[in-house]
């Protein structure tokens, strides 16, 4: 089945590094996804790891992957008040993606 | 190309009305797909279509859902007798078949059944 958990929330002082958690167990997904999502906002596509990858980094974004755990995180290094959204972890299967519920960052000064 | 284009952006209705939403994906991809969003929730995914077939409807989709893209281009997704619990963000998305890497999700619309 396809069933993807994150923590919900997240509080971060401004400068410091985020790390969002998240577990997926569809051991067969090719590849695993961070969206972004602001208020009223559709999904911004933030990074993608493919499955055979363990590691990946894109500025300030770190992604690892745990295939034996199917854990996955993203770690965003000096957050800014501009990061403060909703962060959905989604696994994907050829077409479909499964989201977790979202990981609520919020940044404080 | 402007990315995947979703309208209206905002559509309030009464209970038992029927409503349509369009989308427009990004023009050179052969994938459309549909997801609902409800308030605290990820995304679920509704329909997909490849070119203008439709390939695979969740058990989510009820008989008073219908999406349809009949040239293989945009698409639109029609509730019938709208109920309060259809009240959620649609959202569209595009991609390449096989090129999972640029699955583009638009803005989406925001249904309000009242």
């Amino acid at each position: 089945g396809e069933d993807v958990e994150q923590s919900l929330f997240l509080s971060v002082r401004e400068g410091d590094s985020s790390v969002i958690n998240c577990t997926y167990t569809d051991s067969s997904s090719t590849y695993l996804y961070w969206y972004k999502q602001e208020p009223g906002a559709g999904l911004q596509l933030l990074t993608y790891i493919f499955s055979n990858m363990d590691m990946k980094q894109d500025q300030r974004l770190t992604v690892l992957l745990n295939k034996k755990d199917k854990h996955l995180s993203l770690r965003i290094a000096d957050t800014q008040t501009g990061d403060s959204a909703i962060y959905f972890c989604a696994e994907s299967n050829d077409y479909k993606l499964s989201f977790g519920a979202g990981t609520t960052v919020t940044v404080r000064a | 190309d402007t990315g995947v284009s979703q309208n209206p952006r905002h559509k309030i209705t009464k209970r038992g009305q029927n409503v349509t939403f369009r989308c427009d994906p990004i023009s050179e991809h052969n994938r459309l797909y549909w997801y609902r969003q409800t308030l605290g929730q990820g995304p679920e995914f509704l329909t997909y279509f490849q070119n203008e077939a439709q390939l695979e409807k969740s058990r989510l989709l009820s008989d008073r859902f219908s999406a349809e893209r009949p040239k293989g281009s945009f698409s639109t997704l029609e509730i019938q007798r709208t109920e309060q619990g259809d009240s959620a963000m649609y959202l569209c998305a595009s991609s390449l078949s096989g090129d999972l890497d640029g699955y583009t999700f638009g803005s989406g619309t925001r249904l309000t059944v009242v």
